[in-house]
């Protein structure tokens, strides 16, 4: 099975300024056929179910502000929101599906 | 718009069964590869189990926690989606959501006590 190892587990960070999270994959959930990476990003806030914000890795889903992107390959992916607004407080997971899903344990964000 | 309504959580005992449906619309149901999450209280996500497609074989997988005791199944005639839980136990107390990836239902809570 894939573990996904997110740091950190919290993080404070100033309206307007950059929060990344990382997410480490115990091995590539790199696609070679199709060179894709199967990795995805939820945003989840209290009493909400999570929201998909971007998957095969750097495809941001339709709607999502574009303060929001993801990079990476292989084993090493970040969730980096360029400038943190107040209604981006919440918990954000990465999750695998190259092969049977998992999620990472999951990263609070809360404003500085 | 995707929208999946989860219903038949509620307080069981341990050792007591429970069957939750997740009924879709918007979307290709008999298409999708659908999925079931929890989320026990203050805790994180956590995949439970999946079906696939009955294009491709409607397989089933399940995480190592509820494999063996629990059962992900379908009816496309009815866009529905179900979880069997048998043999219930304290841990398995959490909001369970039904998924596609891109939509997810508001849940519904299981809650496994004495």
């Amino acid at each position: 099975d894939i573990v996904l190892t997110q740091s950190p587990d919290s993080l404070a960070v100033s309206l307007g300024e950059r929060a990344t999270v990382n997410c480490k994959s115990s091995q590539s959930v790199l696609y070679n056929s199709n060179n894709k990476n199967y990795l995805a990003w939820y945003q989840q806030k209290p009493g909400q179910p999570p929201k998909l914000l971007i998957y095969w890795a750097s495809t941001r889903e339709s709607g999502v502000p574009d303060r929001f992107s993801g990079s990476g390959s292989g084993t090493d992916f970040t969730l980096t929101i360029s400038s943190l607004q107040a209604e981006d407080v919440g918990v954000y997971y990465c999750q695998q599906y190259y092969s049977t899903p998992s999620f990472g344990q999951g990263t609070r964000l809360e404003i500085k | 718009e995707v929208q999946l309504v989860e219903s038949g959580g509620g307080l069981v005992k341990p050792g007591g069964s429970l069957r939750l449906s997740c009924v879709a619309s918007g979307f290709s149901f008999s298409n999708a590869w659908m999925n079931w999450v929890r989320q026990a209280p203050g805790k994180g996500l956590e995949w439970v189990g999946r079906i696939k497609s009955k294009t491709d074989n409607g397989t089933t997988d399940y995480a190592a926690p509820v494999k063996g005791r629990f059962t992900v199944s379908r009816d496309d005639s009815k866009n529905t989606l179900y979880l069997q839980m048998n043999s219930l136990k304290t841990e398995d107390t959490a909001v369970y959501y039904c998924s596609t990836g891109v939509g997810w239902g508001q849940g519904t809570l299981v809650t496994v006590s004495s």
